[in-house]
């Protein structure tokens, strides 16, 4: 079992730019969440899916935040355009079981 | 990862002691608790996890406490060793629900 898998591992880019982040979750996980980790506001929930639907998107800050699912076996989480204030690691995670999530590996976002 | 929180809580014990980690929680209505371990650079990652009907869950070296009453957990580490420096997460649930609400954490470290 591979586990989650996020691309990029590291991202530095300057203000005003696109970036799209990317995870592939468990294979058979039918549940996937986007969550954003900083040293002020901890470890937030911005959306997750069920069978690729989103269901709760409550915590995404603002409309230059946008995710999507595709299919079962890939999500983005884009920005546009991005702000220093952004700069967070972000993580996946997947979950089978109601409640159980498996975390990814995170992608540490530097916007300058 | 980032770590959470400007104020982040800090554990030291020596090597070999016993390590007890709170939480307060916040939702009378969570039924459902989670302890993850999050390793620098790394994503949180499940410890164990104890439902409301319990008030104590054995782990392999680990225990988790529950008083609904107060509403407050505990995680017990037994024999801590070097492996175990890592930030400590609890996180909530409530029945129906799939998000979890994690708390601030608490950064434990071990002196040799």
């Amino acid at each position: 079992d591979a586990g989650v898998i996020q691309s990029p591992r590291h991202e530095v880019t300057e203000m005003g730019q696109e970036v799209t982040l990317r995870c592939k979750p468990i294979s058979g996980h039918n549940s996937l969440f986007w969550y954003r980790q900083t040293m002020m506001r901890g470890l937030e929930l911005l959306i997750y899916f069920n069978n690729n639907v989103p269901i709760d998107d409550s915590g995404m800050p603002e409309d230059r935040f946008s995710a999507k699912m595709p299919n079962a076996s890939f999500s983005t989480l884009k920005i546009q355009p991005s702000e220093p204030r952004d700069s967070a690691v972000y993580f996946c995670a997947s979950s089978l079981v109601p409640r159980e999530q498996y975390f990814g590996p995170g992608t540490r976002l530097t916007v300058t | 990862g980032e770590s959470v929180g400007l104020h982040l809580p800090t554990l030291s014990v020596q090597e070999g002691d016993n390590s007890i980690i709170n939480c307060a929680y916040s939702n009378s209505a969570s039924d459902y608790f989670i302890w993850y371990k999050q390793e620098s650079g790394k994503g949180p990652q499940f410890i164990i996890d104890i439902r409301s009907n319990m008030d104590k869950r054995q782990g392999q070296r680990v225990t988790v406490l529950l008083n609904k009453t107060v509403k407050h957990l505990s995680l017990q580490i037994a024999a801590t060793q070097p492996g175990d420096s890592a930030v400590y997460f609890c996180a909530e649930n409530m029945r129906g629900a799939q998000k979890l609400v994690f708390g601030q954490g608490t950064r434990l470290t071990i002196n040799p």
